[in-house]
């Protein structure tokens, strides 16, 4: 069960859009529509951004915004902000009960 | 709004076992929609999904941690608990315990997490 890819970092202007991707397999995320995000602040426990690929837990602002395609989840962030500056962490369920993380990916706004 | 909290030693000699407890406040760990997990993070680096649990006692596991790893449940105290055996500096990690909001939200949908406590191997 290895880590799913996801790009060590990624950087974007206030106002601008960032998408972090986050690569599997048909063994996990390309197998299931349980595909999440996470967003975690230096210190912080990780905090739910998406859940099943796409939907929003309620006070989650609609700039998150999750798609899935083949063996690739992504996620954007539209309409970057200050407090969006984060490691972001991506999650499948990968079968026979089991779940896998993203190797994380840090987000800067410029 | 449910709570969780993480609770054992903060230092673990090396071959020795790691065991953490969780308690759920504010709410009830025998609620059929939820599981229960443990998640860690060693310094600097990514998340890694460790165990999970279901008040029936049904328990699944991270298959590279499974022969070391054993989760269980006390549904009288409103806790679940963790052990690591044989413990290396590699387990060194700030370990989280979550709920699993998979009735609702689909499987691993972790959506509420406690503040996470440092366990050093050494």
């Amino acid at each position: 069960q290895s880590a799913l890819t996801q790009p060590p970092s990624a950087s974007g202007s206030p106002g601008q859009s960032v998408t972090i991707s986050c690569t599997g397999t048909s063994s996990d995320v390309g197998g299931y529509q349980y595909v999440s995000w996470y967003q975690q602040h230096p210190g912080k426990a990780p905090k739910l951004l998406i859940y099943g690929v796409s939907k929003r837990p309620s006070g989650v602002p609609d700039r998150f915004f999750g798609s899935k395609t083949d063996n690739t989840a992504s996620l954007t962030v539209t309409g970057l902000q200050a407090e969006d500056e984060a490691d972001y962490y991506c999650s499948s369920y990968a079968g026979r009960n089991s779940f896998v993380f993203g190797s994380g990916t840090k987000v800067t706004v410029l | 709004q449910l709570q969780l909290q993480e609770s054992g030693p903060g230092l673990v000699k090396p071959s020795e076992t790691l065991s953490l407890t969780c308690t759920v406040s504010i709410g009830s760990i025998t609620n059929n929609n939820y599981f229960w997990g443990w998640i860690r993070q060693p310094p600097g680096k990514g998340l890694e999904w460790i165990a999970s649990i279901y008040y029936s006692g049904n328990t699944y596991y991270n298959p590279s941690l499974k022969s070391r790893v054993t989760i269980s449940v006390d549904t009288s105290r409103n806790q679940f608990s963790l052990k690591v055996t044989s413990v290396t500096a590699a387990d060194t990690a700030v370990y989280f315990c979550a709920r699993d909001d998979f009735g609702d939200s689909g499987l691993g949908a972790f959506d509420v997490w406690g503040q996470g406590t440092l366990v050093t191997v050494s």
